[in-house]
């Protein structure tokens, strides 16, 4: 089974910061890998496929880049909205899984 | 607008069984995979089946196999999972998800119901 480490696990930052999560695959994943996001209370909201592809209405200040194993979601002014708790999730072969999510929080 | 709206959840003894079902609007219902997605404070999200758009392909995780069992209707947009021999650790929210696939499901998902919770105790 492939394992998805990501981190931190929390971060505290300001309104326009620049934040970075990562996720790091125990094998390359190609491009097969998703951002989402989720607030307390809320169903998870797809930000990035393909690794590096913005879903239709995601603001563009959300990014993902990287190659195997070491994947990562920047925002790159955060908002007030996105204080959330963000998850990778790999879709490359059975099974799929996500990771242990990585929750923003107001510094 | 996609909307993907949940029932059947509930308070179940462990054994037992329960029935969700998704009720789609918005789009094209017959040409996505659809999936179920749970998620636990404890173990996270975790997918547990997707059926393609036509119904012939399903595939569940190894936790849910052989008691679970995913189901479509196109002709009523509904989307249903057959819960049996549930056990407490099948306590969680149950997402019904939209799959970008069709006939062969991609297992990432663009749309996602509000949830239903599921516990299962005795």
């Amino acid at each position: 089974d492939i394992q998805m480490a990501q981190s931190p696990s929390s971060l505290s930052a300001s309104i326009g910061d620049r934040v970075t999560i990562t996720c790091r695959a125990s094998q390359d994943l190609k491009t097969s890998l998703a951002w989402y996001q989720q607030i307390p209370g809320k169903a998870p909201k797809l930000l990035i496929y393909a690794v590096s592809r913005l879903e239709s209405g995601v603001p563009s200040r959300f990014s993902g880049s990287g190659s195997g194993p070491n994947y990562t979601l920047t925002i790159s002014s955060l908002q007030p909205e996105d204080f959330a708790t963000y998850y990778c999730q790999h879709y490359y072969t059975a099974p799929r899984s996500f990771g242990q999510g990585t929750k923003v929080e107001v510094k | 607008e996609v909307n993907l709206l949940e029932s059947g959840g509930g308070l179940e003894q462990p054994g037992g069984s329960l029935r969700l079902s998704c009720v789609a609007s918005g789009f094209t219902f017959s040409r996505y995979a659809m999936s179920w997605v749970r998620q636990t404070p404890g173990k996270g999200l975790e997918w547990v089946s997707v059926v393609s758009s036509t119904g012939e392909y399903t595939n569940y995780a190894d936790s849910v196999k052989g008691r679970f069992t995913i189901s479509r209707d196109n002709s009523r947009n509904t989307l249903d999972l057959q819960m049996n021999s549930l056990r407490v650790d099948d306590t969680a929210i149950y997402y019904c998800a939209r799959d970008p696939g069709g006939y062969i499901p991609r297992y990432y998902f663009d749309h996602w119901g509000q949830g239903m919770l599921v516990t299962v105790s005795s």
